[in-house]
C-alpha cells in the first residue's frame, strides 16, 4: 500500500515564526501536492511538484514556499506564519501518468497559529 | 474553469439503505474522476478511480459511474452501515490547461444511524 506520511498530526504556532510541515512518501511518486482545507471552501492546491527540485504555484502560493530536494519528501514552508493560515494541510502523491494515476492523501497537519 | 459541485451537502440514512452520491462537473475535458472518503479531522483515503474512458468502477458495496459527456458521476454504496459514515469527496483530473492539478467538490457529509 501507499503510504504518505506527515510529520504532524497538530500544530500550534505563533504569527511570525517560520514553519515547515514536512511530507514523506514511499511509492517513488514523481508527483506531490501541498493542499489546505478550510469549511466551506473545500480543499486547495498550494503548490505542487513534478519531480526533484520541479515545483509549480497552485491556486493560492502567496504566503508559502516548498521545498523537493530528494523524490520521497515534499516540504511547506510558511514563510512568517499568519492567523488566516491556521488551517488543515493536506500533502498528496501521485505517479507521473494521466488517466490512470491516482493520487494518496497523508493523514492530515491540523496548524493552528496563535 | 473547472468546477465541481456535490449534491446534497448532507444526507442521512437509517442502516442497511442504498445509496446514491452525486458529483457533477462543467467542463468534460477529464483525464479522470477520483472519490475520497475523509473521516473528521483525518487525511482523504481513496476510494475509486474512474479513468475518461471508463462508464464505472467497483470496490466492495461501493460502485462509481461516470457519464463524462453530461459531466455527472454517482457514488453507489450498497447496504449502508454505521461505519460507512464520513464526509464523501470527488475529485476530477482535467485535461486542459493545470492538468496535473485535481478540482474538489466540497463533499457530502454522510451519516447512517444504527
Amino acid at each position: 500500500d501507499v503510504k504518505v506520511t506527515q510529520s504532524s498530526r497538530y500544530l500550534v504556532k505563533r504569527t511570525g515564526e517560520k514553519v515547515f510541515l514536512e511530507c514523506v512518501q514511499d511509492m517513488d511518486h514523481e508527483n506531490m501536492f501541498w493542499y489546505r482545507q478550510d469549511p466551506g471552501l473545500g480543499l486547495r492546491l498550494i503548490y505542487f511538484s513534478y519531480d526533484v527540485k520541479m515545483k509549480e504555484k497552485g491556486d493560492i502560493p502567496e504566503g508559502y514556499s516548498v521545498s523537493r530536494e530528494k523524490k520521497e519528501r515534499f516540504s511547506l514552508i510558511l514563510e512568517s506564519a499568519s492567523t488566516n493560515q491556521t488551517s488543515m494541510y493536506l500533502c498528496a502523491s501521485r505517479m507521473t501518468g494521466l488517466s490512470d494515476t491516482e493520487a494518496f492523501f497523508g493523514q492530515g497537519t491540523r496548524l493552528t497559529v496563535v | 474553469k473547472q468546477e465541481v459541485t456535490q449534491i446534497p451537502a448532507a444526507l442521512s440514512v437509517p442502516e442497511g439503505e442504498n445509496l446514491v452520491l452525486n458529483c457533477s462537473f462543467t467542463d468534460s475535458a477529464i483525464y479522470n474522476l477520483q472519490w475520497f472518503r475523509q473521516d473528521p479531522g483525518k487525511g482523504l483515503t481513496s476510494l475509486l478511480l474512474i479513468q475518461s474512458s471508463q462508464r464505472e468502477q467497483t470496490s466492495g458495496r461501493l460502485n462509481a459511474s461516470l457519464d463524462k459527456s453530461s459531466g455527472r458521476s454517482t457514488l453507489y454504496i450498497a447496504a449502508s452501515q454505521p461505519g460507512d459514515s464520513a464526509t464523501y469527496l470527488c475529485a476530477v483530473r482535467s485535461s486542459g490547461g493545470s492538468n496535473y492539478k485535481l478540482t474538489f467538490g466540497k463533499g457530502t457529509l454522510l451519516t447512517v444511524n444504527p
